[in-house]
C-alpha cells in the first residue's frame, strides 16, 4: 500500500493564480481531511469529507474548495491565491472519525508571492 | 474550534527523560493522541490513550492523563537523538474532527 500520497511536493504561486493540490489514499478510508500547518500554530483543519460526495468545512475554509467524487481522491482547490495561503498542506485519511489513527501524506509546501 | 495548548520548544540531553505537556479543552474527547512529525514529513501516530485510562506505557513512552485538569503528558525515557522531532497532541470531541495542539519541538543534545 502506498498510503496517502500528495502532489506536488513544492509549489510557488503568484498572487491571484489558482491551483489544485492532489491527495489520494489506497486504504479504502471513508474519512479524509485537509490541514494547513503554520509555524507555532499547529494544524488547522480546512475541509473534511466523510465519504464520496460529502464534504464539510473545517476551522479555516475561506479561500479553498474541495470535492470528493471517489473514495480515493480528495483534491483541494485554491482560487485566487493570496500570501496568507503560504503554508504546508497535509492531507490525511482515517477509517472512522473516532478512529485512533489518521494517516498523513508527506505534505505540499506552497509559497504564494 | 478547540484550543489545544502545548509549549513550543523543549531541549534535553541525550539519555535524559523528556516530558511534553498538553492541555486540551473538551472533556468529552474519547481518545487523546500523540503524533510525531520528523523534518519534512507528515505526522505519524506515536501513541494514544482512551479517556477512561490514567496512564499508558509503551516501551520508552509513558502517557499520563489527568481528566480533571484536562492535562495530557508524554514522557520519553532515555531520550535519543532520533527522538528529535515535533510532537503534537490531539483530541477528538464527538463529531468528525481531530483538534491538534500547536506542537512541541523537541531537541535532543548529544
Amino acid at each position: 500500500n502506498a498510503g496517502v500520497t500528495q502532489t506536488p511536493k513544492f509549489r510557488i504561486l503568484k498572487i491571484g493564480q489558482s491551483m489544485t493540490l492532489q491527495c489520494t489514499q489506497d486504504m479504502n478510508h471513508n474519512y479524509m481531511y485537509w490541514y494547513r500547518q503554520d509555524p507555532g500554530m499547529g494544524l488547522k483543519l480546512i475541509y473534511y469529507s466523510v465519504g464520496a460526495g460529502i464534504t464539510d468545512k473545517g476551522e479555516v475554509p475561506n479561500g479553498y474548495n474541495v470535492s470528493r467524487s471517489t473514495t480515493e481522491d480528495f483534491p483541494l482547490r485554491l482560487e485566487l491565491a493570496a500570501p496568507s495561503q503560504t503554508s504546508v498542506y497535509f492531507c490525511a485519511s482515517s477509517y472512522s472519525p473516532g478512529s485512533y489513527e489518521q494517516y498523513f501524506g508527506p505534505g505540499t509546501r506552497l509559497t504564494v508571492t | 474550534g478547540e484550543d489545544v495548548e502545548q509549549s513550543l520548544f523543549l531541549s534535553v540531553r541525550e539519555g535524559d527523560s523528556s516530558v511534553i505537556n498538553c492541555t486540551y479543552t473538551d472533556s468529552s474527547s474519547t481518545y487523546l493522541y500523540w503524533y510525531k512529525q520528523e523534518p519534512g514529513a507528515g505526522l505519524q501516530l506515536l501513541t494514544y490513550i482512551f479517556s477512561n485510562m490514567d496512564m499508558k506505557q509503551d516501551q520508552r513512552l509513558t502517557v499520563l492523563l489527568n481528566k480533571k485538569d484536562k492535562h495530557l503528558s508524554l514522557r520519553i525515557a532515555d531520550t535519543q537523538t532520533g527522538d528529535s522531532a515535533i510532537y503534537f497532541c490531539a483530541e477528538t470531541p464527538p463529531g468528525n474532527q481531530f483538534y491538534f495542539g500547536t506542537g512541541t519541538s523537541l531537541t535532543v543534545i548529544p
